[in-house]
């Protein structure tokens, strides 16, 4: 079946540093990839996305493209801020499927 | 648009007690799920309803667990009756599958405390 691995957090970094947060899935088909953040206390929100290979999801500063070769999406960000602590969840969701598959969270946590 | 509407934010209650927990859609979208968040188990799909039919029930943890979607902007989650392990945060989401490359709009989550 789909899956998604998220490197383990948390992930503690200083302000204005540079964010990596690896994924890589494994899927029958050719999903679509998906990031979403999670503040605390609340759902999840949809933060940026890729539909096909070599796509890239971009939104308020963060980017990922889609890997099809190394099945890997990828969460980056050149200058995090404390506001950004959160835990990010990557998913993807198989073409002709209502269903995402999540991957387990990375927790995030910037200090100033 | 108000989003994903969930209620109650918070629940606490004894075991044993029927615990019913409610979520309002956004408006035009035709397919909701449940999920229930736990540090042990991450975030794990309940059920997923399309056009107010329940499609898929597989992740119900037993029967004590119920789900109803009687019209398009309103859904419930019951549990009945409930025990400490069912302790968790309970997500409702939604999204209209319909539009290309849709994403999912969760609500806020509802945090239940079974003592």
């Amino acid at each position: 079946g789909d899956s998604v691995t998220q490197m383990e957090g948390p992930v503690t970094l200083s302000e204005e540093a540079f964010l990596t947060i690896n994924c890589t899935y494994t899927a029958t088909g050719y999903p679509s990839l998906f990031w979403y953040v999670q503040y605390p206390g609340e759902g999840l929100q949809l933060l940026l996305k890729a539909t096909k290979a070599d796509d890239k999801g971009s939104n308020k500063g963060f980017e990922a493209t889609y890997r099809k070769e190394t099945t890997s999406f990828h969460l980056e960000k050149g200058s995090v801020q404390v506001s950004d602590s959160a835990v990010y969840f990557c998913a993807l969701r198989e073409r002709g499927s209502y269903i995402p598959t999540f991957g387990r969270g990375t927790s995030l946590i910037v200090h100033p | 648009d108000a989003g994903v509407i969930q209620s109650p934010r918070h629940e606490v209650t004894e075991m044993g007690q029927e615990v019913t927990l409610r979520c309002k859609p956004i408006s035009g979208h035709n397919s909701l799920f449940w999920y229930r968040q736990t540090m042990m188990r991450g975030l794990e799909l309940l059920i997923y309803f399309n056009n107010n039919v329940p499609i898929d029930d597989s992740g119900m943890p037993e029967d004590r667990f119920s789900a109803k979607m009687p019209n398009a902007s309103f859904s419930t989650l019951k549990i009945q009756p409930s025990e400490p392990r069912d302790s968790a945060v309970y997500f409702c989401a939604s999204t209209n599958t319909g539009q290309a490359n849709y994403g999912y709009t969760f609500g806020s989550g509802t945090r239940l405390t079974v003592v």
